[in-house]
């Protein structure tokens, strides 16, 4: 089946500082991936969608500047939190869509010290 | 704006019982998904369903899609710990095929044993 790997699982960072999360499809190229952003015990929110070889879109009200967002090959999606706050701490979903539908990574839980 | 209401948003029950999840909105939609996700794991698509009226089984497991397309639920029979998390449902966002999904706000299913 559609993998869709997601690193690192968790990171602690402190306040200032940029945060990279990578997204990989294993099996399947993804001409788009989609970042969502989720608070504990709520649902997923949309932040961007990541296009191969263009710019990401972002969903109203995400700062593009703040989350930067690359897709330079088919397999391969960044979302890069930059200068951190406590506020920016979440968990960070990433999907593709493959041969099956939509495949999710596992995550990555940010914590901003 | 296309909304998906999910109720009810917590349900915790003794093992051996059924429960019955609902996903509604104003809008209609051409499928609805319905993913179980873990803590710390990403979402895992549990079923798709397309036509209206349509019926589906995963086990004890089984889901409705509303005859306009509007709405769809989930039904557990003989709940077991097993099925502890949270269950999202979730359906392509606007007329256009960008790909996004819209989710409800997820109902978070504790079974205790």
């Amino acid at each position: 089946g559609a993998v869709v790997s997601q690193h690192p699982s968790w990171v602690i960072c402190k306040s200032g500082t940029s945060v990279k999360i990578e997204c990989r499809s294993l099996d399947f190229q993804a001409t788009t991936m989609f970042w969502y952003r989720q608070f504990p015990k709520q649902s997923l929110m949309l932040m961007a969608t990541s296009n191969e070889g263009s710019k990401a879109t972002y969903e109203q009200g995400v700062e593009k500047d703040k989350f930067l967002i690359n897709h330079a090959s088919l397999t391969l999606s960044t979302l890069t939190v930059t200068s951190a706050h406590p506020e920016d701490s979440s968990f960070y979903i990433c999907s593709g869509t493959g041969p099956y539908g939509y495949t999710f990574g596992s995550g990555t839980r940010l914590t901003v010290v | 704006t296309q909304l998906l209401e999910q109720s009810p948003q917590f349900l915790s029950i003794q093992e051996g019982e059924n429960l019955t999840v609902y996903c509604n909105s104003s809008s209609v939609f051409s499928s609805l998904q319905w993913y179980r996700q873990e803590p710390g794991e990403g979402p895992v698509l549990l079923v798709t369903v397309v036509t209206g009226g349509e019926v589906k089984k995963l086990k004890r497991l089984t889901f409705q899609f509303g005859d306009a397309r509007k709405d769809s639920s989930l039904h557990i029979t003989a709940a077991q710990p097993g099925d502890t998390g949270l269950y999202l449902c979730a359906g392509p966002a606007g007329s256009s095929n960008t790909g996004k999904l819209i989710f409800g706000q997820g109902t978070t299913l504790q079974v205790k044993p």
